[in-house]
């Protein structure tokens, strides 16, 4: 089973509606990433949350990082086509010090219909 | 633009054959790791490099190795490739261990 569970798998939303992406895991998360990937690209850097219950906004993308540091969640709001790609979670949940590496769900890819 | 290049864009090789893939980090990052990304997979670890010593290894054979090199670039060498190893190949530099990670564009490898 995936260690980083991400929901939906793919989610389709009307331009200018409000969406949001869910990162579960059963293990605690050292350091929560988003990241939003174009397809055949790298990965580009979005957030980072490390503490339980921590909240932090970017534009209209608001990642919050529950208390348990179980589940983390990336909301758009007014979603224009720039949002468009796929949002990836990666997460330190190993060791806490970064040396295993990210794990990563498998990604949720949003469509913005015009 | 995150300030981590990689090179080749694009590369095909045979089964059988030995790779060297590049990546360039941002300056004063000391901190690299590798990931494997596979169609419609999020990336996975290979491994991680810190100030030039192998600092975490991912499940992935011996057959992937690595270098850094104190001028902040570094290189995945894979040896005896396999189909399976067709991939997009990302590299991410850190200012540190623990910190955020910025990937390059990634290297499209194609075994045949």
């Amino acid at each position: 089973s995936q260690e980083l569970e991400q929901s939906p798998q793919s989610l389709i939303v009307q331009e200018g509606k409000n969406l949001t992406i869910n990162c579960t895991s059963s293990k605690t998360l050292y350091g929560l990433y988003w990241y939003k990937q174009k397809y055949g690209e790298g990965l580009i850097f979005l957030m980072m949350l490390q503490k339980g219950g921590e909240e932090k906004s970017h534009e209209k993308i608001t990642a919050k990082l529950d208390e348990k540091k179980q589940q983390s969640s990336l909301h758009i709001t007014a979603s224009q086509p720039s949002h468009a790609g796929i949002y990836l979670c990666g997460a330190d949940i190993r060791s806490g010090g970064g040396a295993d590496g990210l794990t990563f769900g498998k990604g949720t890819h949003l469509i913005i219909q015009p | 633009e995150t300030g981590v290049t990689q090179s080749p864009t694009h590369l095909i090789k045979t089964r059988g054959q030995q790779v060297t893939l590049r990546c360039s980090s941002q300056s004063g990052h000391n901190t690299v790791s590798w990931y494997q990304q596979a169609l419609g997979q999020g990336p996975q670890f290979i491994f991680q490099y810190y100030r030039e010593e192998e600092n975490g290894r991912g499940n992935f054979p011996p057959r992937f190795s690595g270098l850094q090199f104190p001028n902040y670039s570094s290189e995945l060498n894979v040896n005896a490739l396999e189909l399976d190893d067709s991939a997009l190949y990302l590299c991410a530099s850190s200012l540190d261990r623990g910190y955020e990670q910025y990937f390059g564009p990634g290297t499209r490898l194609t075994v045949t």
